[in-house]
């Protein structure tokens, strides 16, 4: 079935400390995978993305890796800041007959203490 | 360069209303996704809709119901409201409906319906 898990669902960390925030799917076929960063009361806002035929991705402090064998792919965020506080979630796409829909993880509620 | 933009911001209703939910895709994008996030949950998918034809359908009761217009604006219509209908509508657009290049899904700032 179409199933995305992400762990964890809370992370605390310490300014400049880096934050790992990992997602399994169950959908071999899935060659999108997309994590959105959520504010408190906003849309979720796309920050980085990735396809099936790249192993790794990075942008500044961001940075998403992906493993098709497993079926696994994390975000990494390095010398977070306070800013960096909100909810992540990753997302895997979900071919249909005639489109795709995303399927999302269950969250993960960053906070980032100065 | 306008983003996608949905109306009205907020909304309550009673159960047994029926709601009207519109979105307008960013300029040149052809499709549009529908997802509802209840509060400490993810997105799920409600509907894709491209040139005016749905295009996928998520597990979602027929009370809930979509169209696309010429202009590729949409409008979801949910009736018979639910106490569990309660939770950000947010609606997403995209260049093409199938992710088989660099398409991305952009999302709107969302409809909060709070049904009593």
């Amino acid at each position: 079935g179409e199933n995305v898990e992400q762990h964890p669902s809370t992370l605390s960390v310490q300014e400049g400390d880096s934050a790992v925030i990992k997602c399994t799917y169950s959908d071999s076929a899935s060659n999108y995978f997309p994590w959105y960063k959520q504010e408190l009361g906003k849309r979720p806002q796309l920050i980085i993305d990735i396809r099936s035929n790249v192993g790794e991705k990075k942008d500044q402090r961001i940075a998403v890796t992906l493993n098709k064998t497993a079926k696994h792919f994390s975000l990494h965020i390095t010398e977070t800041q306070p800013e960096d506080s909100a909810v992540y979630f990753c997302a895997s796409q979900f071919l249909l007959d005639q489109g795709g829909k995303l399927i999302f993880g269950q969250g993960t509620e960053l906070s980032v203490k100065p | 360069d306008a983003g996608v933009t949905q109306s009205p911001t907020h909304l309550i209703k009673t159960r047994g209303q029926q709601v009207t939910l519109r979105c307008s895709p960013i300029s040149g994008h052809k499709s549009v996704s529908w997802y509802q996030q209840v509060l400490g949950q993810g997105p799920q998918f409600i509907f894709q809709y491209y040139e005016k034809e749905e295009r996928g359908r998520g597990n979602f009761p027929d009370r809930f119901s979509a169209r696309q217009f010429p202009n590729y604006s949409s409008e979801l219509n949910v009736n018979a409201l639910l106490l569990g209908d309660s939770a950000l509508y947010l609606c997403a657009s995209s260049l093409a409906f199938v992710f088989m290049s660099t398409d991305t899904q952009y999302f709107g700032p969302g409809t909060r319906l709070t049904v009593l």
